[in-house]
């Protein structure tokens, strides 16, 4: 299986701060790469896919890119409804796998 | 508005099969491939697999032998069949819509099985 790896595990910001997270694949992947957020008792919601698309509704805040083996998900302003974990997720080869995530904390 | 809903018993005995079913609503299932995902503590979030609504299906080489997907286009469902269940299995799972292969738009809301006797 392809191991996905994202840093950091967590980390902690204030309102208005610029968010990067980074997520590493254990072998090229293309850009089959997606983004997903998850609030605590929610499902997953997906925002980015093909490492640099925005899913229908998401806002402009968002962004990512990269591609083979390095990805970045920046948040440019966070806002208060993105306090949230983050997970990568490489849909290159099957089974499909995720990083294991990460926490967006209120500093 | 395409919803999924998932539903099935939040508590199975170990060695029992763990069933689940995705009852789609505002959108035909007879298209995109439909995945169960699922969500534990330990094991962060994991694909089990996913079916075409023609019936074909691919599993998680992790889970294989003991997943059985299907898929009711009459009914707007696809189910899960999970069997040998151990309390490594207890989970939230989680139905979703892949609109192309791989890539999720839409997701139930989850529903927490616990292995368990």
């Amino acid at each position: 299986d392809i191991q996905m790896t994202q840093s950091p595990s967590s980390l902690s910001a204030s309102v208005g701060d610029r968010v990067t997270i980074t997520c590493r694949a254990s072998q090229g992947i293309g850009n089959y790469l997606a983004w997903l957020q998850q609030k605590p008792g929610k499902a997953p919601k997906s925002l980015i896919y093909a490492a640099s698309t925005l899913q229908s509704g998401v806002p402009s805040r968002f962004s990512g890119s990269g591609s083979g083996t390095d990805f970045t998900l920046t948040i440019s302003s966070l806002q208060p409804e993105d306090f949230a974990t983050y997970y990568c997720q490489q849909y290159n080869r099957f089974p499909w796998t995720f990083g294991q995530g990460t926490k967006v904390e209120i500093k | 508005q395409v919803q999924l809903q998932e539903s099935g018993p939040g508590l199975v005995e170990p060695s029992e099969t763990l069933s689940l079913t995705c009852t789609v609503s505002g959108g035909s299932i007879s298209t995109y491939y439909w995945s169960w995902i699922r969500q534990s503590p330990g094991k962060g979030l994991e694909w089990i697999g996913y079916i075409y609504y023609s019936g074909i299906a691919n599993y998680n080489p992790s889970l294989r032998g003991r997943v059985t997907m299907s898929v009711d286009t009459s009914k707007n469902q696809f189910s899960l069949k999970l069997s040998s269940v151990t309390a490594a299995d207890t989970a939230v799972y989680y139905c979703a819509r892949e609109e192309n292969n791989g890539i999720v738009d839409y997701w139930g809301q989850g529903t927490l099985v616990t292995v368990s006797s």
